[in-house]
């Protein structure tokens, strides 16, 4: 069973769109651990956030925020105003406290000028 | 800031050839992994490896797969006679701790090395 569901396979928008990524992941343990990470089109993947179960805050790093919804399983990603700099498959990831970072499919996003 | 290396970037190799990749872990970090992605997939754990030992493995690490620390800094993954389908990116990554309620479990990744089994 997947355990961590990107459904947006591809997203499309001009610069200075808001752009939300949605990421719903499945587990049965209490503790565990959310993240983000981007890979730009050199390769290379980029941290972006780390959230723990018991901590639901939504964070807001620049124009970066992370929605965290323990209640429907979800750890959203938005970007405001965006940039073609922001072009980049991102990826959700699942921790459930072990070794191993289960990874969603990610999404691509395209910004155009 | 700390970085991940990881050597070469980019290795082409000949089907049942024997490949080595290279990886150096940020320096204070005692957790270290290998990831792969083949080309347009998702990122799959391999394997985790601490203390000298292998903590954690996939289905996909099979007995063709080893790792090993040979010295304090370097961690490498052999695949002993690669196939077509090893062809991907391969991942190092390496957290200070095991996943454990603080930013320090947190995996940072290399920048990958291409394999090309031809």
């Amino acid at each position: 069973a997947q355990k961590v569901t990107q459904a947006q396979t591809e997203i499309s928008v001009v610069e200075k769109e808001d752009v939300t990524l949605d990421c719903v992941y499945e587990t049965r343990d209490t503790t565990y651990y959310l993240f983000w990470y981007k890979q730009p089109p050199s390769g290379e993947l980029v941290f972006l956030i780390r959230r723990n179960s018991f901590d639901e805050q939504n964070e807001i790093s620049g124009r970066y925020s992370w929605n965290f919804q323990k209640s429907t399983s979800s750890f959203n990603f938005t970007i405001t105003a965006s940039q073609v700099v922001d072009s980049a498959v991102y990826f959700c990831a699942l921790s459930e406290g072990g070794y191993a970072l289960n990874f969603g499919k990610g999404t691509s996003l395209l910004v155009t000028p | 800031e700390p970085e991940v290396t990881q050597t070469p970037s980019h290795q082409v190799t000949q089907m049942g050839q024997e490949v080595i990749l290279r990886c150096v872990p940020i320096s204070n970090h005692l957790y270290f992994y290998w990831y792969r992605q083949i080309l347009g997939q998702k990122v799959e754990f391999l394997v985790s490896f601490y203390n000298n030992e292998i903590s954690e493995k996939s289905e996909i690490f099979d007995d063709q797969f080893s790792v090993e620390r040979p010295d304090g800094s370097n961690f490498t993954l052999k695949i002993r006679s690669t196939k077509l389908e090893d062809s991907a990116m391969y991942f190092c990554a390496s957290s200070e701790i095991l996943a454990g309620g603080s930013d320090t479990d947190t995996q940072y990744f290399g920048p990958g090395t291409r394999l090309t089994v031809l």
